[in-house]
């Protein structure tokens, strides 16, 4: 059945370690999100992607990485140059055509930085 | 000024009770319109779009008022599997991207 899937639920990274969280999607939708949800906080937008081999920086890149080698996915790379990088990390993905522009998201993967 | 702004509650009401949250946002520009639920250590799930002529879906109902930059959700007859935070979504005018409130927070008690 269609949806987003995020791995691993759960992840603890020591300091100065890079990790990366998947994000995968089969609703062929051309764009996909990140973003960052802190305890009492809104979403915030960290990379974005429209298109296949192309992504921009939202408000908080700083930190992240990003690469769209392949519609269906959507890796994060959070490295050591991120200075708080416990959080809920949730991607997203949504249509640019033919409808509105909600978005729809992944369970989420929760990183704590031992 | 936040972009999207929310009361954060709590608001607690007994079961059956009606409830109304509202929402207010910067940009003129904004085209699109939601209302997210988020329960706890999950997702964010879409709950409703909100369009100009307002719309209801069963016991929820949403409008907008573009003149104030102001959305608002009713819920009717409170379930306790209402319980959660209500999330105000705006797109960014003329981008595809959207922009979260921080949520207002209900909690449905017997």
């Amino acid at each position: 059945d269609g949806g987003i899937t995020q791995s691993p639920k759960y992840l603890f990274r020591k300091e100065g370690q890079n990790v990366t969280l998947s994000c995968e999607q089969n609703l062929n939708h051309d764009a996909m999100y990140w973003y960052r949800q802190d305890p009492g906080q809104g979403l915030r937008l960290i990379y974005y992607s429209q298109i296949v081999n192309d992504f921009q920086k939202g408000d908080i890149a700083e930190g992240y990485s990003v690469s769209r080698e392949k519609k269906e996915s959507f890796p994060l790379t959070v490295t050591s140059a991120q200075k708080n990088p416990t959080a809920f990390y949730l991607c997203a993905s949504g249509r640019l055509a033919g409808g509105g522009n909600e978005q729809f998201f992944g369970p989420g993967t929760r990183l704590t930085v031992l | 000024r936040k972009e999207v702004e929310q009361d954060p509650g709590p608001f607690n009401v007994p079961e059956g009770a009606t409830v109304a949250f509202n929402c207010t946002y910067s940009n003129s520009a904004s085209q699109s319109f939601f209302w997210y639920r988020q329960d706890c250590r999950k997702e964010p799930k879409l709950l409703m779009s909100v369009y100009s002529s307002g719309n209801e879906d069963g016991r929820f109902t949403a409008q907008l008022n573009r003149a104030s930059q102001y959305i608002s959700l009713l819920i009717r007859d409170s379930k306790l599997s209402d319980s959660a935070t209500y999330l105000c979504v705006v797109d960014k005018g003329g981008y595809n991207k959207l922009i979260f409130g921080a949520g207002t927070r209900l909690a449905v008690h017997p």
